[in-house]
């Protein structure tokens, strides 16, 4: 079993560039979730998807995050333009069920600097 | 709305000795309740969850919690730890919430403990 895939697992990039993450959730799983997580405010949810489509966004930060799932075995972030305060880990998980009582299973995470 | 307080941000430890990580939680009703794990540079993984059936609960590498209601508490321990075991530890709630038509559980962190272990 793969576990969730994220890549790459390190980005560095310049302010204004476009960044794109990526994510490939557990086979069968049809909830996928992105998370931010940084030194002040921890982990904090930014999407959730559920069936390929977004059904709670209210976590993305501004205009400049947009997250996709063109099918049920990919995902992607992507932030443009990137600025210094992006500059977190950012972690892809999944489930099966998505309710209360269900586990999410969390990929590596891509650490991300930008310049 | 939920949420989740982790008592210490820092536990130091020795090396056969228990380990004890405090959480309290604050939730609508009945919640679910976790523990993750996060060692350096690495994803989360499970500890162990509650989910309304036994309170006291065991999880891998021989940790448990045992949820108190009462105290809205739900309290991280090992007998003896070992020096695998320092890594930064998550207390998480999960509520069922709507949004978009359709509900979900949805998952809030406590800020984490990082536990040390001495030789």
């Amino acid at each position: 079993d793969a576990g969730v895939i994220q890549s790459p697992r390190h980005e560095v990039t310049e302010m204004g560039q476009e960044v794109t993450l990526r994510c490939k959730p557990i086979s069968g799983h049809n909830s996928l979730f992105w998370y931010r997580q940084t030194m002040m405010r921890g982990l904090e949810l930014l999407i959730y998807f559920n069936n390929n489509v977004p059904i709670d966004d209210s976590g993305m930060p501004e205009d400049r995050f947009s997250a996709k799932m063109p099918n049920a075995s990919f995902s992607t972030l992507k932030i443009q333009p990137s600025e210094p305060r992006d500059s977190a880990v950012y972690f892809c998980a999944s489930s099966s069920l998505a309710v209360r009582t269900d586990t999410q299973y969390f990929g590596p995470g891509t650490r991300l600097t930008v310049l | 709305a939920q949420s989740v307080t982790q008592l210490d941000s820092h536990v130091s430890v020795s090396e056969g000795t228990p380990v004890l990580l405090r959480c309290n939680y604050s939730s609508s009703y009945s919640p679910s309740l976790f523990w993750y794990v996060q060692h350096p540079n690495k994803g989360l993984q499970l500890l162990l969850k509650y989910t309304s059936a036994a309170t006291l609960v065991k999880g891998i590498n021989g940790f448990e919690a045992e949820f108190k209601k009462s105290e809205t508490s739900f309290h991280l321990t090992k007998p003896s730890a070992h020096m695998s075991d320092a890594a930064e530890y998550f207390c998480v709630v999960s509520d069922q919430i709507n949004a978009g038509g359709t509900s979900y559980g949805k998952l809030t962190f406590g800020q984490g403990t990082i536990l040390t272990v001495h030789p």
